[in-house]
């Protein structure tokens, strides 16, 4: 079955420095690859998404590469602020299923 | 858009009682439901994978007696926790599908805490 590997459990930045998070899978044929953000106490918001015939997708300070060749992908989040502090997780879709990741503590520090 | 209804948010109740969860989608038609346990710092454990009118699909060591799923409609699927115990107590989240192919986003509930005392 679909391996997901996330990376770092943890991630400390600066407030106006950027985060980049990393997944790895293992079937090639996941063909979307969602992330989310979820906050203490709440349930994981999807927050950008890619789907396997793109690279690279930009929604304002987020952005997510998928490199179907390596299977990996990443998140990008630029000009971080205090309020992106939560944990992340990535996922990938094969069959009916999501896999998770085992998510990434961001921390921004003002 | 998008949304997604999970009630009750925290359940706090004694060992044998049955508790029921609702999982509804509020402004989109959910062929498919999920129903995930997550512990203290860890990530989303699927249970069971629920489509509308029919029976839900059990991961393995999910007990299906304990863990009751019903999605008897596109936007409602219900999880029923039987005679609960205090190692069930965790932190439950539903989340639904759009129709549109199996490739379609899946959108999160905000959870309920289930404290079994």
């Amino acid at each position: 079955g679909e391996n997901v590997e996330q990376h770092p459990s943890t991630l400390s930045v600066q407030e106006g420095d950027s985060a980049v998070i990393k997944c790895t899978y293992s079937d090639s044929a996941s063909n979307y690859f969602p992330w989310y953000k979820q906050e203490l106490g709440k349930g994981p918001q999807l927050i950008i998404d890619i789907r396997s015939n793109v690279g690279e997708k930009k929604d304002q300070r987020i952005a997510v590469t998928l490199n179907k060749t390596a299977k990996h992908f990443s998140l990008h989040i630029t000009e971080t602020q205090p309020e992106d502090s939560a944990v992340y997780f990535c996922a990938s879709h094969t069959g009916n299923q999501f896999y998770f990741g085992t998510g990434t503590s961001l921390t921004v520090i003002p | 858009g998008a949304v997604v209804s999970q009630h009750p948010s925290w359940v706090i109740c004694k060992s044998g009682t049955s508790v029921k969860i609702e999982c509804r989608s509020l402004d989109f038609q959910a062929t498919t439901m999920f129903w995930y346990r997550q512990f203290p710092k860890q990530s989303l454990m699927l249970m069971a994978t629920s489509n509308e009118g029919s029976k839900a699909t059990y991961e393995q060591g999910v007990e299906k007696d304990k863990f009751l799923i019903n999605h008897a409609s596109l936007t409602l699927s219900t999880l029923t926790v039987t005679s609960a115990h205090p190692e069930d107590s965790s932190f439950y989240i539903c989340s639904a599908r759009q129709r549109g192919g199996f490739n379609q986003p899946q959108h999160f509930g905000d959870g309920t805490r289930l404290s079994i005392l």
